[in-house]
């Protein structure tokens, strides 16, 4: 099985900051990687397919870059509704797996 | 509007059975692979399976293998999650995902709850 591992495993910024978050696959997965938001008591929203495209609808402060083994999500100005937990999942092969999640939370 | 919407989720014994569905709408559910994946309380993301377009491409996590299925009726627009042998740490919100390119998971429901608990 493919390992997915996110860091860090939490983030305290404010509003308007920068903010990165990487994934690393244990092994090569090219660029079959997705990242999801989940607000809490909410369902995860598709936030990017294929390391780097944005799903439809979501704001252009998002975005996703790497291939292979190393990845990261940046939300480039971190608005109120950014907080929220993120997960990276590969899609390279069976079984699908996800990163542990990393909280955005209000410094 | 796409939406996907489970239900059948409730409260049974370790050693009972349940029976998940995932009604799709604003999309037509045959062109579209589909897919559980659960949350435990207070826990990250676990795929459980997934099912082909066609529902002849079943895959199915190692920790459900034997206990669980997976199938579709496309003309009731429905995939379902047979669940049998529960244990306890099946316990979790499961969601339905449509599966799209890239094996992306871009459309999500709002979750069944499944407790398994004597």
């Amino acid at each position: 099985d493919i390992q997915m591992t996110q860091s860090p495993s939490s983030v305290s910024a404010s509003v308007g900051d920068r903010v990165t978050i990487t994934c690393r696959a244990s092994q090569g997965i090219s660029t079959w990687l997705a990242w999801y938001q989940q607000k809490p008591g909410k369902a995860p929203k598709a936030l990017i397919y294929a390391a780097s495209n944005l799903q439809s609808g979501v704001p252009s402060r998002f975005s996703g870059s790497g291939s292979g083994t190393d990845f990261t999500l940046t939300i480039s100005s971190l608005q109120p509704e950014d907080f929220a937990t993120y997960y990276c999942q590969q899609g390279y092969s069976f079984p699908l797996t996800f990163g542990g999640g990393t909280k955005v939370e209000i410094k | 509007e796409v939406q996907v919407l489970e239900s059948g989720g409730g409260l049974v014994q370790p050693g009972g059975s349940l029976r998940l569905s995932c009604t799709a709408s604003g999309f037509t559910l045959n062109n579209y692979d589909m897919s559980w994946v659960r949350q435990a309380p207070g826990k990250g993301l676990e795929w459980v399976a997934s099912i082909s377009g066609r529902g002849d491409n079943i895959k199915l996590a190692e920790s459900v293998k034997g206990r669980f299925t997976i199938s579709r009726d496309d003309s009731k627009n429905t995939v379902y999650l047979e669940m049998n042998s529960l244990r306890v740490e099946d316990t979790a919100i499961y969601y339905c995902p449509k599966v799209e390119q890239w094996l992306a998971l871009d459309y999500w429901g709002q979750g069944s709850l499944v407790t398994v608990s004597s």
